[in-house]
Formats: C-alpha cells, sequence, structure tokens
C-alpha cells in the first residue's frame, strides 16, 4: 500500500492566516492526489482532485499543488468556516488511501 | 442533485450480521463506482473498497478483504456493505461514496456500534 503521512497533524491558526497543509507519497503517485474537507460530525467534502484541480462550488481560497511525492494545500486567507480536518487521497492505486488527517483550529 | 443516502444506524452484538445500503439518485447509478470508507471513533478515514454498480467488479483494501463484502443491486441504485460476523473493532462510522479516483460525493454515514 502507498503510504500517506500528512503534516502538520494539527495547527492553530486566525481568521485572515494563509494556511499551508503538506503531504508526502511514499511512492511517486504523479499528480494522483485529491484533498478533502472533514467538519465534526459531517461526511468529508472534497476540495482538490488531481492536485490542484478546485472542485466546482469550492471558494478560489484553497489551492493545491505538487507531483510526485509531495503535495501542499493552501488556503490564501482563513475563513471561520474553514476550521476543520483536512485529508490527502492518493488516487494512483488501489487501496487509495488516505493521510492521518491535520486539524486546523482557531487560535 | 446527487445524493446518496445511506441505511440508519445500528446496534449490534458481536457475531451477529449486518448489511448496510447506500442509494444513489440524481444520476445514472451504472456510470459511477460507488466505495466505502470507514471512520473509528476519533480517528481518520480508511478506503475499504470501491464496486462497479454496472457489472459488480469490486476491489478491496488488503485490510478489509474477507473482513466485509461489498455489492450492488443497480435495479434499484443501491450499493452495500456487509459483515457475516461483527467484532467489537467494526464500531465506526461507515461512509459510502461516489466515485472510482476521488469521492465527489458522500453519504451521511451509517454509525454501527458493536457492543455485549
Amino acid at each position: 500500500d502507498i503510504q500517506m503521512t500528512q503534516s502538520p497533524s494539527s495547527l492553530s491558526a486566525s481568521v485572515g492566516d494563509r494556511v499551508t497543509i503538506t503531504c508526502r507519497a511514499s511512492q511517486t503517485i504523479s499528480s494522483y492526489l485529491n484533498w478533502y474537507q472533514q467538519k465534526p460530525g459531517k461526511a468529508p467534502n472534497l476540495l482538490i482532485y488531481a492536485a490542484s484541480s478546485l472542485q466546482s462550488g469550492v471558494p478560489s481560497r484553497f489551492s493545491g499543488s505538487g507531483s510526485g511525492t509531495d503535495f501542499t494545500l493552501t488556503i490564501s486567507s482563513l475563513q471561520p468556516e474553514d476550521f476543520a480536518t483536512y485529508y490527502c487521497q492518493q488516487s494512483y492505486s488501489p487501496p487509495r488511501t488516505f493521510g492521518q488527517g491535520t486539524k486546523v483550529e482557531i487560535k | 442533485e446527487v445524493q446518496l443516502v445511506q441505511s440508519g444506524a445500528e446496534v449490534k452484538k458481536p457475531g451477529e450480521s449486518l448489511k448496510i445500503s447506500c442509494k444513489g439518485s440524481g444520476y445514472s447509478f451504472t456510470s459511477y463506482w460507488i466505495g466505502w470508507v470507514r471512520q473509528m471513533p476519533g480517528k481518520g478515514l480508511e478506503w475499504m473498497g470501491i464496486i462497479n454498480p454496472g457489472d459488480s467488479e469490486s476491489r478491496y483494501s488488503p485490510s478489509f478483504q474477507g473482513q466485509v463484502t461489498i455489492s450492488a443491486d443497480k435495479s434499484i441504485s443501491t450499493a452495500y456493505l456487509q459483515w457475516s460476523s461483527l467484532k467489537a473493532a467494526d464500531t465506526a462510522m461507515y461512509y459510502c461514496a461516489r466515485g472510482a479516483v476521488r469521492f465527489d460525493s458522500w453519504g451521511q454515514g451509517t454509525l454501527v456500534t458493536v457492543s455485549s
């Protein structure tokens, strides 16, 4: 299985901050990388697919980059509704494993 | 509007069997794979497996192969996740989601509690 490692596991930030979350794959996965947001008690929601493509309806403050083994999710200006847990997922090969998650908390 | 509606919460005893469901609507059910994701209490997301409702081809994570069965009935646009003998360690929220390489629509989740 391809292992996905996110960093940090959690972070504290203020509204308006620029936030970056990283995800590293245990082997090259080209651009087969998705990002999801999950709020407490809710199902996850797809934000970014194919490393940098914004899912329809997702605000443009979210962006993704990277290829190979190293990827980033950036929130350009953190909004109150962005406090949540974020997961990366490789879609290169089954099982399409998730990272362990990054919890974004209010500072 | 694409919707995946899952069956309700279940409370079961160890050793019992269970089948939970996920009904798709608002799109061509046979045109998209359906996947299942486990989330244990306070933990992250785990990819369990996927099924093609059109021909019932399925793929499992090695961690779940032999532990669960994924199936689908395209005549009623419904996918299933089933256990033949539940364990306490199966206590979790289970989500279905649409897609093979990315999950672009999710069900609301089914909470399964296994306790004696």
